[in-house]
């Protein structure tokens, strides 16, 4: 099926740094999808992206669809210490779930 | 208050041993999903259900099954078949189909340990 691949796969960053985590896929995807997983928690959605060159943002946090539609990116300007968890993509699979990536754990220290 | 209920929050199997993890929502959305988490893995499908009486086969199925006679429960049973169960699972839900864009709501996780 439909597999997305993130990296990194740790980040470790000091309080007040950036940080991006890119998601790629071989196959064009009709959208994609970012969540977030606190140490210890589930997954939350964050956003979704579907047009091509999208670009979208939350606060600190920016999301970016490629022209492509076959990557997408999220930066967090300036982390603070309530961004510590684990990033995922996922995007649509052969059927009509969603394949995840492997994720992007992030720690930040202050 | 709405939401997915998962249960039990740790479960501990023997060996050759059955056991069924629950997955409740009252949310009235028509898909669900089990996934499972390993450390450094991120989340693998195991089965998802677009409609009640209906399921289909992620990409790790195998020792695994599941049922769907009610629209607001999924529960799945790890078999004896599955080698390695120990992990985290993971259930969800979504209005529609998550590959149509709909987002996942997740439960709070049921931890699998073998003895």
């Amino acid at each position: 099926g439909q597999q997305v691949m993130q990296i990194p796969q740790y980040q470790h960053v000091q309080e007040g740094e950036d940080f991006t985590t890119y998601c790629n896929s071989s196959t064009t995807l009709s959208n994609i999808q970012w969540y977030k997983q606190r140490p210890g928690g589930h997954p939350v959605f964050l956003i979704q992206l579907v047009k091509s060159g999208e670009v979208k943002k939350q606060k600190r946090l920016t999301f970016q669809f490629g022209e492509a539609k076959k990557n997408s990116s999220l930066h967090i300007t300036a982390t603070q210490t309530t961004d510590v968890g684990t990033y995922f993509c996922a995007g649509p699979n052969s059927g009509y779930a969603l394949n995840f990536g492997k994720g992007t754990s992030l720690l930040v220290t202050p | 208050d709405g939401g997915i209920t998962q249960s039990p929050k740790y479960l501990f199997r023997k060996e050759g041993q059955n056991v069924t993890l629950s997955c409740e929502q009252n949310l009235n959305h028509d898909a669900m999903y089990w996934y499972r988490q390993d450390p450094g893995q991120g989340l693998r499908l195991i089965y998802y259900s677009q409609i009640v009486n209906d399921f289909q086969k992620g990409d790790i199925a195998e020792g695994y099954s599941v049922s769907r006679e009610k629209k607001e429960s999924f529960p799945l049973t790890v078999t004896s078949a599955q080698k390695n169960p120990t992990a985290f699972y993971l259930c969800a839900s979504s209005i529609g189909p998550g590959s149509a864009g709909e987002k996942l709501f997740f439960g709070s996780g049921t931890q699998l340990s073998v003895l």
